[in-house]
């Protein structure tokens, strides 16, 4: 089954460190994917996405991500973090064959310690 | 661009009754889905409209669920006979349309079964 994996539950990081959560896929064919984060009780906000090119892709936020499609991984990254960068961060993936479904994974909680 | 509007954000109804939910879309968005998201978990597609058509469907909507989006705008969810296990957060998204365009969540209907 095609599946996104979020492998840590939780990242813990201090104010103005750099962060990354982490993002691994298993899809064939040619996945879009993308970052969205959510706070409490609300919906998900879009961070950024990868659809083709740069692997280097920048978002919202001061966050950016890198496509590897060797290591199937597109992790999040931030080079300086903030206290109110704390939320819930999900990956996911969609497809270019029609199917308009996104699918996500489990969700990493970002802690941010002054 | 107002956004993605749901309406209630909150449903507390008892085992076996009937609830209803509405999703706005952002204007001029073809696209719109609706996802569900339980407690710990990253969102689960649930179903897919193309305008007014209904597209996608999920194994997860069973057949006391139903979608319309009956002038392909606005959306209603339905639930009949509710049972426990429907307790969850259910997201709205809208889209533009084109190969990996961005879907826009709304804040969530709450549903709690009794």
């Amino acid at each position: 089954a095609q599946s996104v994996a979020q492998p840590e539950d939780q990242v813990n990081v201090a104010e103005g460190n750099p962060l990354t959560v982490k993002c691994t896929y298993s899809v064939s064919g040619n996945p879009y994917l993308f970052w969205y984060v959510q706070y409490p009780n609300r919906g998900l906000q879009f961070l950024l996405k990868y659809i083709t090119g740069d692997n280097l892709v920048k978002g919202s936020y001061g966050f950016e991500a890198e496509f590897n499609k060797s290591q199937t991984s597109f992790h999040l990254k931030k080079p300086s973090a903030l206290v109110s960068d704390s939320a819930l961060y999900f990956c996911a993936f969609g497809m270019d064959t029609g199917r308009r479904a996104l699918t996500f994974g489990s969700g990493t909680r970002l802690q941010v310690q002054p | 661009d107002t956004g993605v509007s749901q309406d209630p954000r909150h449903k507390i109804t008892k085992r076996g009754q009937n609830v209803t939910f509405r999703c706005d879309p952002i204007s001029e968005h073809n696209r719109l889905y609706w996802y569900r998201q339980t407690l710990g978990q990253g969102p689960e597609f649930l179903t897919y409209f193309q305008n007014e058509a209904q597209l996608e469907k999920s194994r997860l909507l069973s057949d006391r669920f139903s979608a319309e989006r009956p002038k392909g705008s606005f959306s209603t969810l339905e639930i009949q006979r509710t049972e426990q296990g429907d307790s969850a957060m259910y997201l709205c998204a809208s889209s533009p349309g084109g190969d990996g365009d961005t879907q826009y969540f709304g804040p969530g209907t709450r549903l709690t079964v009794l």
